[in-house]
């Protein structure tokens, strides 16, 4: 069946612009998570969704960066006014909650570029 | 969630095990040990969780020690496939769903 996918694969933006990253989770999975990981640095979680509302937004680093999921679905990363710090690889991952260890698949992730 | 403990780096030879190893030491009763690897390019890849019992599936065994203290995961015959960056996590399981918070991890190297 079909995994985690995200769009675009790779984004190239310049500085201060506005970009939206796309996740689509496994069909019936409940919960979503946004993770990135920065060059050199390991894996950091931003925000996790169940449905569609964000119980934990604890790991967005700052208030440009916002997402949304509509329909129980289809998630989107918005980073405001980019800077070159936001330049990392942005993952998505969803897991059903019907199991309490909720496995999470990953999406491939977005290669995000602020030059 | 607990902190864990990786070694940076390990080699290991083709078609030998691969036995990994993660510390603890402050893993509370409710937590569970989970283990995800990274391939090169790619999302992290669930591989196992366990509590307390030692576990088992079609990709490796997890071993925890009676204490719980530590716990070791065994890619029984390592291939070149296996070559990726392992993450020892530990978090309690719950329905409500629930971050994972990567440390290091260890990276590994398979070689021929």
């Amino acid at each position: 069946g079909a995994g985690v996918s995200q769009s675009p694969s790779n984004k190239v933006t310049e500085k201060g612009k506005d970009v939206e990253l796309r996740c689509d989770p496994i069909s019936g999975h409940t919960a979503l998570y946004w993770y990135r990981q920065s060059l050199g640095q390991g894996l950091e979680f931003l925000i996790y969704f169940q449905g569609n509302s964000a119980p934990d937004k604890s790991g967005l680093p700052s208030d440009r960066f916002s997402a949304e999921r509509t329909g129980g679905s289809v998630s989107t990363l918005t980073i405001q006014r980019t800077q070159q710090e936001d330049s990392a690889v942005y993952l998505c991952a969803s897991s059903s909650l019907v199991l309490s260890y909720n496995e999470q698949f990953f999406g491939p992730g977005t290669r995000l570029t602020v030059l | 969630d607990a902190k864990t403990t990786q070694p940076p780096s390990m080699d290991c030879a083709e078609g030998r095990a691969a036995n990994l190893p993660c510390n603890h030491s402050t893993i509370s009763g409710n937590e569970y040990v989970y283990w995800y690897r990274q391939i090169h390019s790619q999302g992290p890849q669930y591989i196992i969780h366990g509590l307390k019992n030692n576990e088992t599936n079609e990709m490796a065994s997890l071993i925890i020690t009676e204490d719980r203290k530590s716990s070791t995961l065994i890619l029984p015959h390592a291939t070149l496939r296996d070559t990726a960056v392992y993450y020892c996590i530990v978090r309690k399981a719950s329905t409500a769903g629930n971050k994972l918070t990567f440390g290091g991890g260890t990276r590994v190297l398979v070689k021929p």
